[in-house]
């Protein structure tokens, strides 16, 4: 079956870029999204279509695409962010979704 | 928008559970519905996503076969149909509608199978 990997964690400073990152092979050609899940909630999603950012979620949350990569990138990270991250990408072949195993994010 | 799961429970090895999510606050057979679940203390795992109108439905490797989702538009409702459920199937379940992503998610229903 189809997998995408993520960094297991990911740690930034206060006020610093945070990077999260998602690979797989034949990423494409559909789009990646990004969720954060913060303990005890449902996920929220961040991103869609690789750079799309949905009503009401911060600017300083943006998306990336390039070749087998998806990549999250929060910038003047804030304590608020910290949480769980999800990756969610679609198998190109039998258009079956998969989720990234996620990155906890902790901001120091 | 409004999501609501129910059905959850404790539930022996084998037995079967139907799960519900009713959806309120927007056009409910415009948009494709999943479930996700969540083992304790694990990531998300994709279970089962379902078109808008049916035509297409898919399941993980892990619940095919055993799982069966099905929606009804003129109740707003879709379901989640388990059996011969394992231990391994403990979790939190979530439906979400599909809109370019999952843009909308219930508070999920717990279930756990148990002897």
């Amino acid at each position: 079956s189809y997998e995408v990997t993520q960094p297991p964690s990911v740690s930034v400073s206060p006020g610093q870029t945070a990077y999260i990152t998602c690979s797989g092979d034949k990423l494409g050609p559909k789009y990646a999204c990004w969720y954060q899940q913060k303990p005890g909630q449902s996920p929220v999603l961040v991103i869609y279509q690789d750079d799309k950012r949905p009503s009401g979620i911060p600017e300083r949350f943006s998306g990336s695409s390039s070749g087998n990569t998806a990549t999250l990138i929060i910038s003047g990270t804030q304590a608020v962010d910290e949480g769980d991250y999800y990756c969610q990408a679609w198998d190109s072949r039998t258009e079956d979704v998969v989720f990234g195993g996620g990155t906890k994010l902790t901001v120091l | 928008v409004q999501l609501v799961e129910s059905g959850g429970g404790l539930v022996q090895p084998g037995r079967s559970l139907r799960l519900s999510c009713v959806a309120s606050g927007f056009t409910f057979n415009d948009y494709g519905m999943h479930w996700v679940r969540q083992a304790p203390g694990k990531g998300l795992e994709w279970v089962s996503g379902i078109r808008w109108n049916s035509h297409n439905v898919g399941y993980a490797d892990s619940v095919k076969g055993r799982f069966t989702t099905s929606r009804d538009n003129a109740r707003n409702s879709l379901y989640l149909q388990m059996s011969s459920l394992r231990p391994e199937d403990t979790a939190i379940y979530y439906c979400a509608k599909d809109d370019a992503g999952f843009d909308n998610w219930g508070q999920g229903t717990p279930v756990i199978v148990s002897a």
